[in-house]
């Protein structure tokens, strides 16, 4: 079973609407939890830390399900520019960072 | 200030050679990860370097090896070349902090295409 699984999409949405996807992990010892984002081409970056209690920045919403062990990231208002892969990655305590395939999320006008 | 930097941007490799890449971190940054990220795939740990040690590693074979620094600059060699090591190959680097905390950030990669 791979540590982080994601469903790849691709997620074709209007802009102005909403999207959501999640993302699981394996190992229940997992620490820490982002999203980053991938332009195509491009090196990842880092669009949000997830805390246990859930957080927001701007448009975007993270969740965190320890219980069940996933991870979710929410879109709001959609724009032309949030077109990207959006790559869910775990920190396990071991100096290393756990990325998923990505999710590809196409916003079109 | 400078971010994290990658050279060379771009290169070409016939199997059996032998690649060195390198990475300097962003500045007040003094540990380097490096991935490897295959086409449609996420980044893969290859190994990280603090105090110019092996830290972690991740499951790549020994042609796979690095150096870091007393300037926390670091690379990445691959012996033996392979055409599935073609990929793009990203540094990333990060406070040394407490582990679970800290997040890294990343270098534009080098794209290695073996023919």
């Amino acid at each position: 079973r791979k540590e982080v699984e994601q469903d790849p999409g691709p997620f074709n949405v209007p802009e102005g609407a909403t999207v959501a996807f999640n993302c699981t992990y394996s190992n229940s010892a997992s620490q820490s939890f982002f999203w980053y984002r991938q332009d195509c081409r491009k090196e990842p970056k880092l669009l949000m830390s997830v805390y246990s209690s859930g957080n927001e920045d701007g448009r975007f919403t993270a969740q965190l399900n320890r219980a069940s062990q996933y991870i979710s990231l929410l879109i709001r208002d959609s724009k032309l520019s949030d077109s990207a892969t959006y790559l869910c990655v775990v920190n396990m305590g071991d100096y290393k960072l756990s990325f998923g395939a990505g999710t590809t999320v196409t916003v079109r006008a | 200030d400078a971010g994290v930097t990658q050279s060379p941007t771009h290169l070409i490799k016939t199997r059996g050679q032998q690649v060195t890449l390198r990475c300097s971190p962003k500045s007040g940054h003094d540990t380097v990860s490096w991935y490897q990220q295959a086409l449609g795939q996420g980044p893969q740990f290859i190994f990280q370097y603090y105090e110019e040690e092996e830290r972690q590693r991740g499951n790549f074979p020994d042609r796979f090896s690095g150096h870091q620094f007393p300037n926390y600059s670091s690379e990445l060699n691959v012996n033996a070349l392979l055409l599935g090591d073609s990929a793009l190959y990203l540094c990333a680097s990060s406070l040394p902090g407490l582990a679970v905390r800290e997040t890294q950030y990343f270098g534009p990669g080098t794209r290695l295409l073996v023919l």
